[in-house]
């Protein structure tokens, strides 16, 4: 069975600090990696997939690595700012099909 | 604007009373997935659709249907709701089926059974 973790479950930071936090996933039968931000009363959207080791992307202030053989992802925010503040999920699927097995976020609060 | 849509945002049901929570997309997306959050949880994947093509989860419970009338829409139907059931129910769409798809997702349903 596949078990996305993610650490910590909860952080708060003040408004421009730079922070980040981790995916861990198994790192066989590795197929892809979904990073999604959630705010309050929003739709999730999605902010990364990335499928190769060693990926780096980045979006705006925002950026994520990937390291497929040890089975773990970093999510960067650079200066946070109050609309940061949501929880931000990664997933990763069974197989290469579209079934994500999520995490169970972590929630940022950023703090003017 | 809104590609993804899920009506009604808050829903109240009482125990035992069968409830439709709806999705509709306006993406033109093949494939659609109903997912399962309660609280402090990770969103668990109920079932999916590609096109028609139904698939249930394995450790779905029976109480839980699905229907696709057409591209846009889909339906999750519980038909004996039970304390546990009380979630927030997301739908996604994607264009593809592959673990590499983006999905879109709605805001979500939050159940509420009394």
């Amino acid at each position: 069975i596949l078990n996305v973790e993610q650490s910590p479950q909860s952080l708060h930071v003040q408004e421009g600090d730079s922070t980040n936090f981790t995916c861990s996933f198994p790192s066989s039968n590795f197929y892809a990696l979904h990073w999604y931000r959630w705010e309050t009363a929003k739709s999730p959207e999605a902010l990364f997939v990335m499928t190769l080791n060693g990926d780096e992307k980045k979006k705006g202030r925002i950026s994520a690595t990937l390291n497929t053989k040890e089975g773990y992802s970093y999510l960067y925010i650079k200066g946070s700012q109050p609309e940061d503040s949501a929880t931000y999920l990664c997933a990763s699927p069974t197989s290469n099909t579209g079934k994500l097995i999520f995490g169970q976020g972590t929630t940022l609060q950023v703090k003017p | 604007d809104a590609m993804v849509i899920q009506n009604p945002r808050y829903q109240v049901t009482q125990f035992g009373k069968p409830v439709t929570l709806s999705c509709s997309q306006t993406l033109n997306h093949n494939v659609m997935y109903w997912y399962q959050q309660k609280s402090s949880q990770a969103p668990k994947l109920l079932f999916h659709y590609y096109d028609k093509d139904f698939n249930n989860e394995a450790d779905t419970p029976d109480n839980f249907q699905s229907r696709r009338p057409n591209t846009s829409f889909c339906f999750l139907d519980i038909r004996s709701p039970g304390l546990g059931d009380a979630a927030m129910y997301l739908c996604a769409t994607s264009r593809i089926s592959t673990g590499y798809g983006e999905q879109y997702f709605g805001p979500g349903t939050r159940l509420t059974v009394t």
